[in-house]
């Protein structure tokens, strides 16, 4: 059964932390690993990784994954109160099928 | 496109009561799956789609849910009889094969 485990739970920081976010997963025919922010309402995309080694960047925002170690980290640095969420990380294998983890939330204290 | 659609948006009934969730995906996307997402269990998958067949419902929790999707465009889940502890929100996302999944905005199901 495929099985993604995200670490910590809850973390709570002040502005300007940087902070880690740990997703490990076992899948079968590993296709991607995705990363996904969920305020209040639907989760909203925010990176998929397919390749080993190669970070994504989005501002603040950056990932990167481990094929050989079956994990992917997301960097949050200079973080602010809007980026308090929940973080949720997914797999998809080889028959397409998603399965998410329990997520991390984060909340950014002013 | 307007992104994934689900309706309703909120939806209160009675135990016992049959509740039918409905969701349009992404023109285009080959791919429909349905969660359940609860502050103890977070986002469960219940049952995706692929070209319009069902693949995987293993994580429909009994016989009280069925799923269908008679189209690229549309699809139910449908809780029949509904309980108090089927309240959550259901997601419905969609994805074509080389992309990210996108999520509609959710049914919040509260049965009392």
């Amino acid at each position: 059964e495929d099985k993604v485990v995200q670490s910590p739970l809850s973390l709570v920081v002040h502005e300007g932390d940087t902070v880690t976010l740990n997703c490990s997963y076992e899948v079968t025919n590993f296709r991607s690993l995705l990363w996904y922010k969920q305020e209040k309402k639907a989760p909203t995309f925010l990176f998929m990784l397919t390749s080993s080694g190669i970070e994504k960047k989005s501002g603040r925002l950056s990932s990167i994954l481990d094929k050989k170690e079956l994990f992917s980290i997301l960097n949050i640095t200079a973080t602010q109160t809007g980026d308090s969420a929940v973080y949720l990380c997914a797999t998809q294998g080889g028959s397409e099928k998603l399965v998410f983890g329990k997520g991390t939330k984060l909340t950014v204290n002013p | 496109d307007a992104g994934v659609i689900q309706s309703p948006r909120h939806e209160v009934t009675e135990m016992g009561q049959e509740v039918t969730l409905r969701c349009k995906p992404i023109s285009g996307h080959n791919s429909l799956f349905w969660y359940r997402q609860t502050m103890m269990r977070g986002l469960e998958l219940l049952i995706y789609f692929n070209n319009n067949v069902p693949i995987d419902d293993s994580g429909m929790p009994e016989d009280r849910f069925s799923a269908k999707m008679p189209n690229a465009s549309f699809s139910t889940l449908k809780i029949q009889p509904s309980e108090p502890r089927d309240s959550a929100v259901y997601f419905c996302a969609s994805s074509a094969r080389i992309l990210s999944a996108f999520f509609g905005q959710g049914t919040r199901l509260t049965v009392v």
